[in-house]
């Protein structure tokens, strides 16, 4: 199993509401990682946990929430969101400090 | 400011001719240089890299080639087919900074037959 699943594919929320992100992964790596990406633009680093550990985070505003539960899942929790942060999320995992990212396909988000 | 670009947004080639991808940078700390395919609807694939001590990393039709003293490098791939019709990504990083990698805005390559 290569796959790294992400759920769900679309998602349309209010400014009010929450929601929440999965992406799981049974590849046995250590380290996963959430990146956002904009029409057009190169996908932004957001988070990284390494052995359920968050390791980076790239001052990413505290309505958007990591967590991970155990090594095979991450989650983004989303609460009161603005329209700009509509994007593509992408969820990746790998190795530790290994290069190679799996990524999922991504949670087409937006907020209204 | 983007530390990774990559300045032409399409490509289009001959299905058999050669297709050269370019991407620059501007962190001289950076010392690991990856390439990833992107298919619609799919997440990004990781397709080659290549380590700043070397200058050219080769795997079957894909060839990276990397300048350090212009900061580029290049990916090669040769024969083009219609399947690797995709977004193509550069990416970097620095070794000692993890997994932070830093990617290019992608050029689309389209490969026709």
């Amino acid at each position: 199993d290569t796959e790294v699943t992400q759920t769900p594919k679309h998602l349309v929320m209010g400014m009010t509401n929450k929601k929440s992100l999965k992406c799981e992964q049974h590849m046995g790596h250590r380290a996963m990682y959430w990146y956002k990406q904009k029409a057009k633009k190169p996908p932004e680093l957001m988070f990284v946990y390494s052995y359920e550990k968050l390791s980076i985070n790239e001052s990413v505003p505290s309505r958007f929430s990591p967590e991970c539960p155990n090594s095979s899942l991450l989650n983004l929790h989303l609460h009161a969101l603005q329209p700009e942060d509509s994007a593509l999320y992408l969820c990746a995992s790998s190795h530790a400090k290994n290069e190679k990212l799996f990524f999922g396909s991504g949670t087409q988000l937006s907020v209204l | 400011d983007q530390q990774v670009k990559q300045n032409s947004p399409s490509l289009s080639v001959q299905e058999g001719r050669i297709s050269i991808l370019n991407c620059d940078y501007t962190n001289s700390m950076f010392d690991y240089f990856l390439w990833y395919k992107k298919y619609p609807a799919e997440g990004p694939t990781f397709l080659i890299s290549i380590s700043s001590i070397k200058d050219k990393n080769e795997d079957g039709r894909f060839t990276v080639f990397l300048n350090k003293s212009a900061k580029h490098l290049s990916l090669h791939i040769v024969p083009s087919q219609p399947g690797d019709s995709a977004v193509y990504f550069c990416a970097a990083k620095r070794k000692e900074y993890g997994n932070k990698l830093v990617f290019g805005a992608g050029t689309i390559l389209r490969v026709k037959s």
